[in-house]
């Protein structure tokens, strides 16, 4: 299995500010890596697909970038709406695989 | 516009099986693919498996022979079970659609489930 490892578990941000978040797969998903954004009690919302390609409705203060095995979402003017739970998945291959989550917070 | 609603018991004690219907309205199960996702507690998600379009399947070696994801065409609903279940099958419950090579656009809102005696 693809292991993927993202970072921070935690992070703590003021309004305005940008923000980072990290993944790193343990082989080369040629891209084939998506970031989802989950409030408490509900369900995943896709944000990016393709490592860098805006899902139809996300904000453009969201952005995707990466390649190989390592990948980042990037939240610029992070805004009150943006506190939330985001991982990362890849579905280059089966099993697909998720990192562990890093949870958003107002500083 | 696609949704997905889950639905089952929220309760299923060990050595039992776990049965979930996933409800689709807005597109038919017989395009794309259909795939289940967990969510334990303290937030780890696993890919469980798909039912495709043509209702074939694949499973998350790690559950190995314990589940088997179905579908009714007629009623655009698929399901999951899981048998032999244990306290850590104790999870959030997903259905979801997808693309060949693509991730999951729409999901359900979920439902949990506790296995407990």
């Amino acid at each position: 299995d693809i292991q993927m490892t993202q970072s921070p578990a935690s992070l703590s941000a003021s309004l305005g500010e940008t923000v980072t978040i990290e993944c790193r797969a343990s082989e080369d998903i040629y891209n084939g890596l998506a970031w989802y954004q989950q409030k408490p009690g509900k369900s995943p919302q896709l944000l990016i697909y393709n490592a860098n390609s805006l899902h139809t409705g996300v904000p453009s203060r969201f952005s995707g970038s990466g390649s190989g095995t390592q990948y980042s979402l990037k939240i610029n003017s992070l805004q009150s709406e943006d506190v939330a739970s985001y991982f990362c998945q890849q579905y280059y291959n089966y099993p697909y695989t998720f990192g562990a989550g890093t949870k958003l917070e107002l500083k | 516009e696609v949704q997905l609603q889950e639905s089952g018991p929220g309760l299923v004690k060990p050595s039992q099986s776990l049965s979930l219907t996933c409800s689709v309205t807005g597109y038919s199960i017989t395009s794309n693919y259909w795939g289940w996702i967990r969510k334990f507690p303290g937030n780890k998600m696993e890919w469980m498996g798909y039912i495709s379009y043509s209702g074939s399947t694949s499973y998350n070696p790690s559950l190995k022979s314990r589940i088997s994801i179905t579908r009714d065409t007629s009623k655009n609903q698929f399901f999951l079970q899981l048998n032999s279940v244990t306290t850590e099958d104790t999870a959030t419950y997903y259905c979801a659609r997808y693309r060949t090579g693509s991730p999951f656009d729409y999901w359900g809102q979920g439902v949990m489930v506790t296995v407990s005696s």
